[in-house]
């Protein structure tokens, strides 16, 4: 079975300042990797995803994120957040029919 | 419309209801997804469907949940006795082909439905 690990439940940050999200898989397969964004009382947004080819993938909003298959990392970044970014940021791979999540990274960006 | 929608938005139900929830997809859209959200913790999977086959039910936490999609369109999940570990964000998704393996397929969420059990 595939699990996803996201190791910081939370993540104060100052607005302005870079972010890192870090997100860890087990998988014993090639796999497609997402990570989501929840804003509050809404759905998933998808910010990006890695199916093949370059290991560093652009997002939407500025976020970017970089596959590492010896580490099983994908960890999300972005060089200067801004308020609007206050959300709970969600790491996920496919597996078969369905996708597999963390548990979260909620992403408090003060003024 | 233009992204999936769901109904209620929020529920509240006495331990031993059942409720019934409400799932649009995009139009179009083949496979359709519930997930189960707990408060503070990611998705999980309930249940998966290819047009108005059932392909995957491996999530679905007992019998007293069932979903069904009977026209490849719409889709509800019903949950009968309802009981308080019950209470959670109920999400959809929709993709527009069938299933995720192998495709890196996306999948479009709408917003939940809430549903508190007391």
């Amino acid at each position: 079975a595939q699990s996803v690990t996201q190791l910081d439940s939370q993540v104060p940050v100052f607005e302005e300042a870079p972010v890192e999200l870090r997100c860890n898989y087990s998988s014993s397969v090639s796999v497609y990797l997402f990570w989501y964004v929840q804003y509050p009382n809404q759905g998933l947004q998808l910010l990006l995803k890695y199916l093949s080819g370059s290991t560093l993938v652009k997002g939407i909003n500025g976020f970017e994120a970089e596959f590492n298959k010896s580490q099983t990392s994908f960890h999300l970044r972005k060089p200067s957040v801004h308020i609007s970014d206050t959300a709970e940021y969600f790491c996920a791979v496919n597996s078969g029919n369905k996708l597999t999540f963390g548990g979260g990274t909620r992403v408090l960006v003060k003024p | 419309g233009a992204g999936v929608s769901q109904s209620p938005r929020y529920k509240v139900a006495k331990r031993g209801q059942d409720v019934a929830l409400r799932c649009d997809p995009i139009s179009g859209h083949v496979s359709l997804f519930w997930y189960q959200q707990a408060l503070g913790q990611g998705p999980e999977f309930l249940t998966y469907f290819q047009n108005e086959a059932q392909l995957d039910k491996s999530g679905l936490p007992s019998d007293r949940f069932f979903a069904e999609r009977p026209e490849g369109s719409v889709s509800t999940l019903k949950i009968q006795r309802t009981q308080q570990e019950d209470s959670a964000v109920y999400l959809c998704a929709s993709s527009l082909v069938a299933g995720t393996s192998g495709r890196g397929n996306e999948q479009y969420f709408g917003p939940g439905t809430r549903l508190t059990v007391t």
